[in-house]
């Protein structure tokens, strides 16, 4: 257990419609990380946040949006769901916000869009 | 631009065999090198890391790895692989200068044979 916390584990949906995704950190990690992981595009960095504030972007839509909330959780909203936007969906955390810092990834939200 | 290879996208060894796993990467720096696991329906959970010194680096669950310079790999080594071991592999990298970036390959998937 690593100590991230995701919700929810599944989530099945149509096109065309929003959803949110949670993400809760290891407690003291003030840096979020958030993933994609599908079979043809691999693992793909979407976006990160560090004590509230976006940090870096990756290949993140503009359909797609996050933020960490003061209690350092963080939240991705995916909108205007598409059927290549299935997909299991990683948080990960860590104590800083440097890219020498070990990411601890919380177990995942599978996405699939029918 | 940066990048992760790992030539290998499936291995398959028998229970006891040894084990290599490939890793290059692209950097015109010498980047922040880590080995992560994938179990199955499981997130990413760390096995190794480099940042600098000795080149040859112990991990977890008895793997380690040898940062090569002069090759621009970071392999990843089991003398004697166990059933648990089956898992899906992968291999990052992250930036040491300018803009955050945390790169991850496409990952090797392990098969052990019993």
């Amino acid at each position: 257990d690593s100590g991230v916390t995701q919700t929810p584990k599944h989530l099945i949906t149509a096109t065309g419609q929003r959803v949110t995704l949670r993400c809760s950190p290891r407690s003291g990690d003030l840096s979020v990380y958030w993933y994609q992981q599908s079979l043809d595009q691999g693992l793909q960095f979407l976006i990160q946040y560090y004590n509230g504030e976006e940090r870096a972007k990756g290949n993140i839509l503009e359909r797609f949006s996050a933020q960490q909330f003061p209690d350092l959780h963080s939240e991705l909203n995916l909108s205007s769901l598409e059927l290549g936007d299935s997909a299991l969906y990683f948080c990960a955390s860590s104590p800083r916000g440097g890219s020498y810092n070990e990411q601890f990834f919380g177990p995942g939200t599978r996405l699939t869009v029918l | 631009a940066q990048s992760v290879t790992q030539p290998d996208i499936h291995i398959t060894v028998s229970e006891g065999a040894s084990l290599e796993l490939r890793c290059n990467y692209s950097y015109g720096a010498t980047p922040y090198l880590f080995w992560y696991v994938q179990s199955p329906g499981q997130g990413l959970q760390l096995l190794l890391k480099y940042f600098s010194g000795d080149t040859l680096v112990q991990g977890i669950k008895g793997f380690e790895a040898e940062f090569k310079r002069s090759q621009s790999s970071f392999n990843l080594r089991k003398p004697s692989v166990h059933w648990s071991d089956a898992a899906e592999y992968f291999c990052a990298v992250g930036t040491t200068s300018g803009t955050y970036k945390y790169i991850f390959g496409t990952g090797t998937r392990l098969k052990v044979l019993a």
